[in-house]
């Protein structure tokens, strides 16, 4: 059963860049979609991007410029940079799997990062 | 970009029927799949691919879509169903992940 765990810092700066990592385990990385999704306190989710087993990556419009998602195959790992964070970043952030058909399965357990200096 | 609307709340009393639609453009033409939010958890996957429902998911759990609206049926509803439940497609013309706005589902 795959599973997949967020780590990083919890808190990050105004104007620093947010890292984060989700490892995973009980399968490869390979031949899926792998996502970083996130949801302010009380909102909705919100959809930042995905990396492919290839390493082709699209990324939400909206966040493109300060948004990157790369992979390390050798690790079964992948990770998320976000630029430049300002309060409006601080949120629970997930990884998942998947998109297309079949849905977004599993997700990890979210990890929380707020932006405060 | 591709938007999906759901109506932010829907209350129900216990043992009825709950209906959550997601509307979105010639939204029967995509692969709709719901997710169920329970306070501080991660979501989790109801339906996938419109109405089929992964393994371990009670049956009371179904779906359906066609034309601009889909939907999202729990019958026979339990206090145990209360959750934020979200609507999500891809949009192929984008290939981006897309999100409904969630719909908080109150048991009476």
């Amino acid at each position: 059963q795959v599973q997949l765990q967020e780590s990083g810092p919890g808190l990050v700066k105004p104007s620093e860049t947010l890292s984060l990592t989700c490892t995973v385990s009980g399968g490869s990385i390979g031949s899926y979609f792998w996502n970083w999704i996130r949801q302010p306190p009380g909102k909705g989710l919100e959809w930042l991007g995905y990396i492919s087993y290839s390493g082709s990556t699209n990324y939400n419009p909206s966040l493109k410029s300060r948004v990157t998602i790369s992979v390390d195959t050798s690790n079964n790992q992948f990770s998320l940079k976000l630029s430049s964070v300002t309060a409006a970043d601080t949120a629970v952030y997930y990884c998942a799997r998947g998109g297309g058909r079949g849905g977004i399965d599993p997700w990890g357990q979210g990890t929380l990062v707020t932006v405060s200096s | 970009s591709y938007v999906l609307t759901q109506p932010p709340s829907v209350s129900v009393a216990p043992g009825k029927t709950a209906r959550i639609t997601c509307g979105g453009n010639n939204i029967g033409s995509k692969s709709v799949h719901w997710y169920q939010q329970k306070p501080g958890q991660a979501p989790v996957l109801v339906i996938y691919d419109d109405s089929d429902r992964p393994l371990g998911i009670p049956e009371r759990f179904s779906g359906s879509n066609s034309g601009n609206t889909a939907t999202l049926t729990i019958s026979r509803v339990e206090a145990g169903d209360e959750a934020d439940y979200y609507c999500q497609v891809w949009d192929s013309s984008s290939d981006h992940v897309v999100f409904g706005g969630g719909t908080k589902l109150t048991v009476l």
